[in-house]
């Protein structure tokens, strides 16, 4: 079945750094979503692609769809406490299901 | 008030209980799933309803029963679990079940089974 691979797996950055995580799989999505989930919280969506080369950006948050339709990013600039969580990538290609990946574990240390 | 709810927050059972989750949401959805997430692993997708008419059933084990009475509402009803099935059950719903669906998510159930 589809999967996604996302990297890194954990970040322990600095207050004030801007952070990048992506994501990547073998075959086409035609959907890309970015989730947060904080401890003891369910996942929030945070950011929606619809179209390769897409770049969208939701505050400090700014998330590409890959040309090749394989892959995306999340970038968070200017990173501050509460940033902290875990970042999931989600995608949907030609079935139904979305595919997530394992997540991105971020520690902001102020 | 979030518009996925579910309940109870945390759920301790016995190997020999039966028990049931529930979930609610108010967005005017009409696609609504359970997902297990456990500790190092992917979200996995347990159930999927549209409609009310279950699409998808992933393989779950049949100690895990789903119900959906109605759009807006979601149950799992849990019996004879193992120490394995311990886990973050996610409950999401989406405008429907299909292809650019954006997955709005409960804050989710701990379960853990002794």
């Amino acid at each position: 079945g589809q999967q996604l691979n996302q990297s890194p797996q954990s970040m322990f950055i600095q207050e004030g750094e801007d952070v990048s995580m992506n994501c990547t799989s073998s075959s086409i999505f035609n959907t890309w979503l970015w989730y947060k989930q904080e401890p003891g919280e369910g996942p929030v969506l945070l950011i929606a692609l619809y179209k390769a080369g897409e770049l969208t950006s939701n505050g400090r948050l700014t998330a590409q769809f890959g040309i090749t339709r394989k892959d995306s990013f999340l970038n968070i600039s200017a990173s501050i406490p509460s940033d902290v969580g875990i970042y999931f990538c989600a995608g949907q290609g030609g079935s139904e299901k979305l595919v997530f990946g394992k997540g991105t574990k971020l520690t902001v240390n102020p | 008030e979030t518009g996925v709810t579910q309940t109870p927050r945390h759920l301790v059972m016995g190997m020999t209980n039966k028990k049931s989750l529930k979930c609610e949401q108010h967005l005017g959805h009409n696609a609504m799933y359970w997902y297990k997430q456990s500790a190092k692993k992917p979200l996995e997708l347990m159930f999927v309803y549209n409609f009310k008419e279950q699409t998808e059933n992933n393989s779950v084990p049949s100690r895990f029963s789903p119900e959906c009475p109605n759009s807006s509402h979601l149950f799992l009803h849990l019996h004879t679990l193992q120490p394995e099935d311990s886990a973050l059950y996610l409950c999401a719903s989406s405008h429907s079940w299909g292809l650019n669906t954006e997955a709005f998510f409960g804050q989710g159930t701990r379960l853990t089974v002794v």
